[in-house]
């Protein structure tokens, strides 16, 4: 049983550009939410997709765009990269009707912009 | 808003000794509590979790956590550490019902293993 897949592994931008990240939730599982991890810190929230809706987001701007897929795959969009954007992005997913269900994290997509 | 602090940054233990990692949040109601651990270069792998009933949590790998709700804190421990313990572990909280909701995660500690 495969757990949740990210592509690609690492990624190296320039300012100004976009990017797009890609994660494959663990099978059986229908919710994809994105986390970005900052050197050095916690993951934050970035959104969460159901049934190919955005469901919540955080406190992202709406440079951070994302999509959810019929087979429930899942894609981050980040445009206009900004130096800040560097960091480690990780994709979780979980099933959304499970009561107390866990979110089994992807091993992320490490980009750099410079 | 809800918040996990994690007070200590950076630990170091020696094989063979016992661990505690400390935890606390601020919450206003009934948290729903976890601790993952990252390995270099990985994603997180979950430990344990906390949703209700006996307030000390088992977990994998031979980690335990005590939720006491008087202290706000989730301590994650370990009776003795081996030197594939060494990564980054983070506290979690997670304000609803469903686990699903976002995880509002501490800044994480840093643990080291020495000979």
């Amino acid at each position: 049983d495969a757990g949740v897949t990210q592509s690609p592994t690492h990624l190296i931008k320039t300012r100004g550009q976009q990017v797009t990240l890609r994660c494959s939730p663990k099978s059986g599982h229908d919710t994809v939410s994105w986390y970005q991890q900052a050197l050095g810190q916690g993951p934050q929230f970035i959104f969460q997709y159901y049934e190919e809706e955005e469901r919540q987001r955080g406190n992202f701007p709406d440079r951070f765009s994302g999509h959810q897929f019929p087979n429930y795959s899942s894609e981050l969009n980040v445009n206009a990269l900004l130096l800040g954007d560097s960091a480690l992005y990780l994709c979780a997913s979980s099933l959304l009707q499970l009561l107390h269900d866990t979110q089994y994290f992807g091993p992320g997509t490490r980009l750099t912009v410079l | 808003a809800q918040s996990v602090t994690q007070p200590d940054i950076h630990i170091t233990v020696s094989e063979g000794a016992s661990l505690e990692l400390r935890c606390n949040y601020s919450y206003g109601a009934t948290p729903y509590l976890f601790w993952y651990v990252q390995s270099p270069g990985q994603g997180l792998q979950l430990l344990l979790k906390y949703f209700s009933g006996d307030t000390l949590v088992q977990g994998i790998k031979g980690f335990e956590a005590e939720f006491k709700r008087s202290q706000s804190s989730f301590n994650l421990r370990k009776p003795s550490v081996h030197w594939s313990d060494a990564a980054e572990y983070f506290c979690a909280v997670g304000p609803s019902l469903s686990g699903n909701t976002p995880l509002v995660f501490g800044k994480g500690t840093r643990l080291s293993v020495i000979a």
